[in-house]
């Protein structure tokens, strides 16, 4: 699995865009863009995934870039609750379906 | 209604008792998993199982043994416990065939070894 670099920390205001990058410049072709985040006390949720495309759910919007080394999530409008560790990991869609977490970005969101 | 649960929430004991935490999930997933979170907070895989089946098994320790009597559970008991278990335990289920990693994670047992 591609191995991912991420910002130890960020601030956001709140009611803000919160932009979270992720850099994964060794990622091969068949390797998705998966993001978790990780609110305190609570386990990882499932936020949003990509392959090259870029992608919006409820929660958030991801985008990658054209060559597919590096990628950014969107928050649009930042609350309190999103305050949390998040997770971009970069792995392939099948086979072994195992998790690797790295150290992740804390994002605090300020009132 | 509750995707996936862990019981207990809490558990403390004193090193070399063997304990059990429980894990059931009500997704009608196929796969099951338990992930470690030590001090640091880094968050590994230990185990997963598909259709009770053990699928990984990451150089853990014998002294952890998963079960799973069905597809809906997978337990982990832990025997001898050493003071280097103490660490949040995470259960999580996925759908393979639909997405194998988009994954479900339980709400977590802290695990305490005086």
């Amino acid at each position: 699995d591609a191995k991912t670099t991420q910002p130890p920390s960020m601030d956001c205001a709140e009611g803000r865009a919160a932009n979270l990058p992720c850099n994964h410049s060794t990622i091969s072709g068949n390797e998705y863009v998966y993001w978790y985040r990780q609110i305190h006390s609570q386990g990882p949720q499932y936020i949003i995934h990509g392959l090259k495309n870029n992608e919006t759910n409820e929660m958030a919007s991801l985008i990658i870039t054209e060559d597919r080394k590096s990628s950014t999530l969107i928050l649009p409008h930042a609350t309190l609750r999103d305050t949390a560790v998040y997770y971009c990991i970069v792995r392939g869609h099948f086979g072994n379906e195992k998790l690797t977490f790295g150290t992740g970005t804390r994002l605090t969101i300020i009132p | 209604d509750t995707a996936v649960s862990q019981t207990p929430k809490y558990l403390v004991t004193q090193m070399g008792n063997d304990k059990s935490i429980k894990c059931e999930q009500n997704l009608g997933h196929d796969t099951m998993y338990w992930y470690k979170q030590d001090s640091k907070k880094f968050l590994k895989i230990m185990f997963s199982y598909n259709n009770k089946e053990l699928i990984i098994n990451e150089t853990v320790p014998n002294r952890f043994s998963p079960k799973s009597p069905d597809k809906a559970h997978l337990n982990l008991h832990i025997n001898s416990l050493e003071l280097g278990d103490s660490a949040v335990y995470f259960c999580a289920s996925s759908q393979p065939s639909r997405d194998p990693v988009k994954q479900f994670f339980g709400p977590g047992t802290r695990l305490t070894v005086l």
